[in-house]
């Protein structure tokens, strides 16, 4: 079974701009968290989605947002870059059973702003 | 709420030598428990996962976890090292009030010297 893909790998960006990341859960897996890993400040949890709907927030400011698409494809945007923003965005996937908290990660998306 | 510590942010080691991570946390639930690896610009690999059916937990790459509830903590051992253990590795424990959120200890970065 393939496992969980992110695109892009690497991504420059500007302040101000915005980027628009994307995520595959592994097949038959109906949610998808994100999260932003640091130096500083590690891995932190950003939102999770399941079943198109966003079950979860983590506390980071509304620039940055989500969704679901029904094949559960996801795609996290994060508007008016800061420098502050640079980091490895990674996203997970976990199946559908209620008590299926393991969560797959994927390779991640270096985003460098400039 | 949960949370988790990581006891040791470096360890090195001799190759051939045991290799122990230490992680204690706190949760107010039945914790689930879980230590992923983090390889340089790589996403994140389980290594194992606590679920309460057994207190010792056996996982990848020679790998095992004893979650001992009276110390509350769930230190990562291996026998022997290899250089490929050369690595990021996080404690991690999920949220059952937060859906779909792990919350990650700081890391604990492994150096395997030959």
């Amino acid at each position: 079974k393939a496992g969980v893909t992110q695109t892009p790998r690497y991504l420059i960006k500007t302040r101000g701009q915005q980027v628009t990341l994307s995520c595959s859960p592994i097949s038959g897996h109906r949610s998808v968290s994100w999260y932003q890993q640091t130096p500083g400040q590690g891995l932190q949890f950003l939102f999770e989605y399941f079943s198109e709907t966003q079950r979860n927030k983590g506390n980071f400011p509304g620039r940055f947002s989500g969704r679901q698409f029904s094949n559960s494809r996801s795609e996290m945007n994060v508007s008016t870059l800061e420098l502050g923003d640079s980091a490895l965005y990674l996203c997970a996937s976990s199946g559908s059973a209620p008590r299926t908290d393991t969560q797959y990660f994927g390779p991640g998306t270096r985003l460098t702003v400039l | 709420a949960q949370s988790v510590t990581q006891l040791d942010s470096h360890v090195s080691v001799s190759e051939g030598t045991p290799v122990l991570l230490r992680c204690n946390y706190s949760s107010s639930y039945s914790p689930s428990l879980f230590w992923y690896v983090q390889h340089p610009n790589k996403g994140l690999q389980l290594l194992l996962k606590y679920t309460s059916a057994a207190t010792l937990v056996k996982g990848i790459n020679g790998f095992e976890a004893e979650f001992k509830k009276s110390e509350t903590s769930f230190h990562l051992t291996k026998p022997s090292a290899h250089m490929s253990d050369a690595a990021e590795y996080f404690c991690v424990v999920s949220d059952p009030g937060n859906t779909g959120k792990l919350i990650f200890g700081q890391g604990t970065t492994l150096q395997v010297k030959p």
